[in-house]
């Protein structure tokens, strides 16, 4: 079966300090991938989404990143991090339009 | 291009009384539809989905929704409420391709004992 890795579950980070979040994906070749980003008290945000290795589709501008290095890796960065950023981001996959989303355990990033 | 749109951001119930929550899209393409439910600190979990077929659809935990092509709806019911329905919902449409997924802002259910 399929399953989805994200961590860590919970990060506090200074502003101006890199960032980091991996997202894992198994028992599938060639997923869709995501990450979201969820504000407090607000909806889901997509930021970034991958179709393929090296391809990388930015929905949002930001100073966030996104890159996939392997098939089933999906990597979200910051070089500087903002106050702004802070949220409990969500990865996903999925295979196809009536597939859905499998979402990841989201991480809970406080930027202080 | 697809949207979707949840009335209500919050809907109160009591334990054992009828859950809707509503929830209406625009597509320019027949749609697939699906209902997720998030409970605090975690990820969505994948409740019920339309792709084709029978337009009532059931899904986990007692909810069912039904596809209303006329009405452009696919609200979520549920005919009793449990305490452990508490949780934020959220419907979304996939688009043509596949490759995304439009999601409504959610609706937070809280349930009254």
């Amino acid at each position: 079966s399929q399953t989805i890795h994200q961590w860590p579950a919970t990060l506090v980070q200074p502003v101006g300090s890199p960032l980091s979040l991996e997202c894992t994906v198994e028992g599938t070749s060639n997923p869709n991938l995501y990450w979201y980003r969820q504000a407090a008290g607000r909806g889901l945000q997509l930021l970034f989404y991958s179709v393929g290795i090296g391809q990388i589709s930015s929905e949002v501008p930001q100073n966030l990143s996104a890159s996939r290095p392997q098939d089933r890796q999906f990597i979200l960065s910051s070089k500087k991090l903002l106050l702004s950023d802070s949220g409990f981001y969500l990865c996903a996959w999925s295979r196809d339009r009536g597939y859905g989303y499998t979402f990841g355990s989201g991480t809970r990033l406080t930027v202080v | 291009a697809q949207s979707v749109t949840q009335l209500g951001s919050h809907v109160s119930v009591s334990e054992g009384a009828l859950v809707l929550l509503r929830c209406n899209y625009s597509s320019s393409v027949p749609p697939y539809l699906f209902w997720y439910v998030q409970y605090p600190n975690q990820g969505l979990q994948l409740l019920l989905k339309y792709t084709t077929g029978a337009t009532l659809v059931k899904g986990i935990n007692g909810f069912e929704a039904e596809f209303k092509k006329s009405e452009t709806s696919f609200h979520l019911t549920k005919p009793s409420a449990h305490m452990s329905d508490a949780a934020e919902y959220f419907c979304a449409v996939s688009d043509l391709g596949g490759n995304q997924f439009y999601f409504g802002t959610g609706t937070s259910l809280t349930v009254i004992p």
